[in-house]
């Protein structure tokens, strides 16, 4: 079935650094992948789009500047939250449509990566 | 974008009971409604899916209905296992994702 890989799985990092996160489809190609937050015990909160070639679509609310989201081929898609802060701290999921044997619909999580801002 | 409810936020259930959790949704373009689960710690999971030409599916001990008209769909799992014990997410497509905020399911032993 189709697989996602998203790293890293966990990170802290400090104040005003920046951080990316690699979400890797790997054994399809998936033209679209979405970034999620998730905050404990709610539900997972779109944030954008990120469609291979182009520019994300960020959902309302969400920074483009300070969510960074480029997703330069078919199997990777990275999130980079800038200059960090402690209230960007939480789970951050990656998801992908597709694979063949999946249908286009299919829906594939990564592990998410839980970003700890000090 | 779309909308999306869903009840309840939490539910407990003796073994062997079902459970049923109900989602809206808001834009009636939406054509495919996937239902995750999600155990702690671990990434969504898709358990069941039902597209908006069919009414009813099942599989096992979970099956999905869907009211297009009401714009409403259900998952129902029946005769529950503490192995359910998890969070249930519905979700409406059109071209993106969107999730309802989910609920706790606990089934007792």
């Amino acid at each position: 079935g189709a697989v996602v890989s998203q790293h890293p799985s966990w990170v802290i990092c400090k104040s005003g650094t920046s951080v990316k996160i690699e979400c890797r489809s790997l054994d399809f190609q998936a033209t679209t992948m979405f970034w999620y937050r998730q905050f404990p015990k709610q539900s997972l909160m779109l944030m954008a789009t990120s469609n291979e070639g182009s520019k994300a679509t960020y959902e309302q609310g969400v920074e483009k500047d300070k969510f960074l989201i480029n997703h330069a081929s078919l199997t990777l898609s990275t999130l980079t939250v800038t200059s960090a802060h402690p209230e960007d701290s939480s789970f951050y999921i990656c998801s992908a449509r597709g694979g063949q044997a999946s249908g286009a619909n299919v829906l594939t999580f990564g592990a998410g990566s839980r970003l700890t801002v000090l | 974008g779309e909308n999306v409810e869903q009840h309840p936020s939490t539910l407990s259930v003796q073994e062997g009971d079902s459970a049923v959790i109900k989602c809206t949704y808001s834009d009636s373009a939406s054509n495919y409604f996937p239902w995750y689960k999600q155990e702690l710690g671990k990434r969504p999971q898709l358990i069941i899916d039902i597209r908006s030409n069919v009414g009813e599916k099942k599989d096992q001990r979970i099956a999905v209905t869907l009211n297009k008209t009401a714009k409403h769909f259900s998952l129902h799992i029946t005769e529950t296992q503490p192995e359910d014990s998890a969070v249930y997410f519905c979700a409406a497509v059109v071209d993106q994702f969107y999730f309802g905020t989910g609920t706790s399911l606990t089934v007792i032993p």
